[in-house]
């Protein structure tokens, strides 16, 4: 299977601990996001990167919040400190990065379903 | 006011209906728009992109007005498979909250 994978599938944790998640892209895709959703909404955008590089966070990320993609292929998306409002599923996708500002089709991957007890 | 718009649904239709959903976005200087499907319990998939003359691919016909910052989505022939929850995506990153869509027989 070529496409994105994301593991654990499933992460059940207390209050106040550390987790860590790990996306594998598409190895041809140079742009990695993360996002993350609640039931009837749609994909929250967190962050995302262009190879190596996070160009872009969001503002609703608090510092909790990190993420790495070293040597652009893998990333990891760590959440210290957990709370119950971090119960979501997390979503990782990727693309190909577009010209001129442009953006192209994302494939996601199965997400991580996080909750927080 | 959100970055993306979408019509709150749900929408519940008969078999062989005509439904359109319509979005909005802040943004006046965006460039890439894109319609996602998402079944229940699973991620999000690209339905179709949005492109500034619309475009058409079988039953779904998306259309974009710059002018009023919305984009459509037009399903016709609505079939049973077509149940699901549609996104519409501005700039790769930002997405509506989706709308649901339930074809009865």
């Amino acid at each position: 299977d070529t496409g994105v994978s994301q593991d654990p599938r499933h992460k059940i944790t207390k209050r106040g601990q550390n987790v860590t998640f790990r996306c594998d892209p598409i190895s041809e895709h140079n742009r990695l996001y993360w996002y993350r959703q609640t039931l009837g909404q749609g994909p929250e955008f967190l962050t995302y990167f262009q190879n190596e590089a996070q160009l872009e966070k969001s503002r609703l990320l608090s510092d909790r919040f990190s993420a790495e993609r070293p040597k652009g292929s893998f990333s990891t998306l760590e959440i210290q400190r957990t709370e119950q409002g971090d119960s979501a599923m997390y979503l990782c996708a990727s693309s190909l990065g577009g010209a001129g500002g442009l953006w192209n089709e994302q494939f996601f991957g199965p997400g991580t379903r996080l909750t927080v007890l | 006011r959100k970055e993306v718009e979408q019509d709150p649904g749900p929408f519940n239709v008969p078999e062989g209906a005509t439904v359109a959903f319509n979005c909005t976005y802040s943004n006046s200087a965006s460039q890439s728009f894109f319609w996602y499907r998402q079944d229940c319990r699973k991620e999000p998939k690209l339905l179709m992109s949005v492109y500034s003359s619309g475009n058409e691919d079988g039953r779904f016909t998306a259309q974009l007005n710059r002018a009023s910052q919305y984009i459509s989505l037009l399903i016709r022939d609505s079939k049973l498979s077509d149940s699901a929850t549609y996104l519409c995506v501005v700039n790769g990153m930002r997405f509506g909250a989706g709308t649901r869509l339930t074809v009865k027989p």
